[in-house]
């Protein structure tokens, strides 16, 4: 069965630094990896995604992830943090049948100013 | 970009009656829908997939009597929680797609949070 690992439940970072959370998944074949978003109160928005091809994945809002598959880890990285980043961010793997995600726990991001 | 609309965005109810969420696609046609329920501090916990026209497909664990899920239409699938009970207030979230492919793009909804009294 496949699951998702986040091993950070929260991280701080001051505005401006850079930032990197952690993701590790368990998947009998090649995953297709996700980060989303969510705001409080809100629904997920999709950062980024891979599927194939280059590891190092770009996305919205200045984000990025790197794949590795000898490690199992899809980190996502940001080298400079701005306080509306404050949220929670989840990652995901799939397919399941029927593109079905499973998504980690997530993690708290808080940004002091 | 497409959009789902959920509504209602926060529902209180009292122990025992029944509350109907409805998940819509704004913009485009969704064959697939998904139901999540999410706990505090929790990740989401998939509830069941929903397809148009269909019965809906549950996870382990999922009353389906008491998850009551229909997707009557390519825009529009509800999920009533009947007869509720304190333990059922949580934040739950829908998500709908073109199709089930796996490259298919999941739009989520904005969520409503039940609370049971």
């Amino acid at each position: 069965a496949q699951s998702v690992t986040q091993p950070d439940i929260h991280i701080t970072v001051s505005e401006g630094a850079s930032l990197e959370l952690r993701c590790n998944y368990s998947y009998g074949a090649t995953p297709y990896l996700f980060w989303y978003v969510q705001s409080p109160g809100q629904g997920l928005q999709l950062l980024l995604k891979y599927f194939s091809g280059d590891t190092l994945v770009q996305g919205i809002k200045g984000f990025e992830a790197e794949f590795k598959r000898s490690q199992s880890s899809f980190n996502l990285r940001k080298p400079s943090v701005h306080w509306s980043d404050a949220a929670e961010y989840f990652c995901a793997v799939g397919p399941g049948v029927g593109n079905i995600l499973t998504f980690g726990t997530g993690t708290q991001l808080k940004v002091e100013l | 970009g497409a959009v789902v609309s959920q509504h209602p965005s926060r529902v209180i109810c009292k122990s025992g009656t029944s509350v109907k969420i409805e998940c819509r696609s704004l913009d485009f046609q969704a064959t697939t829908m998904f139901w999540y329920r999410q706990f505090p501090k929790k990740s989401l916990m998939l509830m069941a997939t929903s397809n148009e026209g269909s019965k809906a497909t549950y996870e382990q664990g999922v009353e389906k009597d008491k998850f009551l899920i229909n997707h009557a239409s390519l825009t529009l699938s509800t999920l009533t929680v009947t007869s509720a009970h304190p333990e059922d207030s949580s934040f739950y979230i829908c998500s709908a797609s073109e199709d089930a492919s796996y490259n298919s793009p999941l739009h989520f909804g904005n969520g409503t949070r039940l609370t049971v009294t």
